[in-house]
């Protein structure tokens, strides 16, 4: 069954603390995506990645790190510098298939740091 | 800088009437998604438009490109309870596989 997981589906942590999210995708897609998305806003793009051991930041990558040394793993990293890191964090795969990169989601995490 | 923009943010109808979301943005491309979201859930791919005038149907729903004017439509016929969600379009800057999404509708049918 092919897919994108997220884990975990809640975490809660201590403001200072690094966290890691997990994302996992079978779906043999080359490039990843991680997303934030706050109450009421659209999501806004932190990283991406085209290929193996590559990545690019985008809109808000600012207290976020991420490596990708397997093609079906992308873990993305909130450090302690990340001022506001309460959030819904999605993360996404793409591969281009009948001309388009559509992007298919997983299921989310929810961070709560206080 | 690719901006997108929907409109109406939010919208409340009620069951049987028909009504339209607006997503227009900035610069020219040729490619647009819609994509819904339930309330504390992923986003779930409803429609892909690749080209000027492509229309896709699903239902009661129907989504329509038009790249001249930069602007793609959501319309919604006959809305049904299970239709509450948000919807959001997103569009790709060209040549790259990046989105930039709008802020969403959020649309609550009424029985």
């Amino acid at each position: 069954d092919g897919g994108i997981t997220q884990s975990p589906k809640y975490l809660f942590r201590k403001e200072g603390q690094n966290v890691t999210l997990s994302c996992e995708q079978n779906l043999n897609h080359d490039a990843m995506y991680w997303y934030r998305q706050d109450p009421g806003q659209g999501l806004r793009l932190i990283y991406y990645s085209q290929i193996v051991n590559d990545f690019q930041k985008g809109d808000i990558a600012e207290g976020y790190s991420v490596s990708r040394e397997k093609k079906e793993s992308f873990p993305l990293t909130v450090t302690s510098a990340q001022k506001n890191p309460t959030a819904f964090y999605l993360c996404a795969s793409s591969t281009w298939t009948s001309g388009t990169y559509e992007q298919y989601f997983g299921p989310g995490t929810r961070l709560t740091v206080t | 800088e690719l901006k997108v923009e929907q409109n109406p943010l939010f919208l409340s109808m009620q069951e049987g009437k028909n009504y339209t979301i607006y997503c227009n943005y900035s610069t020219t491309s040729d490619r647009l998604y819609w994509y819904r979201q339930d309330p504390g859930k992923s986003l779930e791919s409803l429609f892909v438009l690749l080209s000027n005038g492509a229309v896709k149907q699903e239902g009661r729903l129907m989504a329509s490109l038009d790249t001249k004017a930069r602007l793609s439509t959501l319309h919604i016929t006959a809305a049904v309870h299970d239709l509450s969600a948000t919807y959001f379009c997103a569009v790709d800057i060209g040549g790259s596989e990046k989105l930039v999404f709008g802020k969403g509708t959020k649309l609550t049918v009424n029985p």
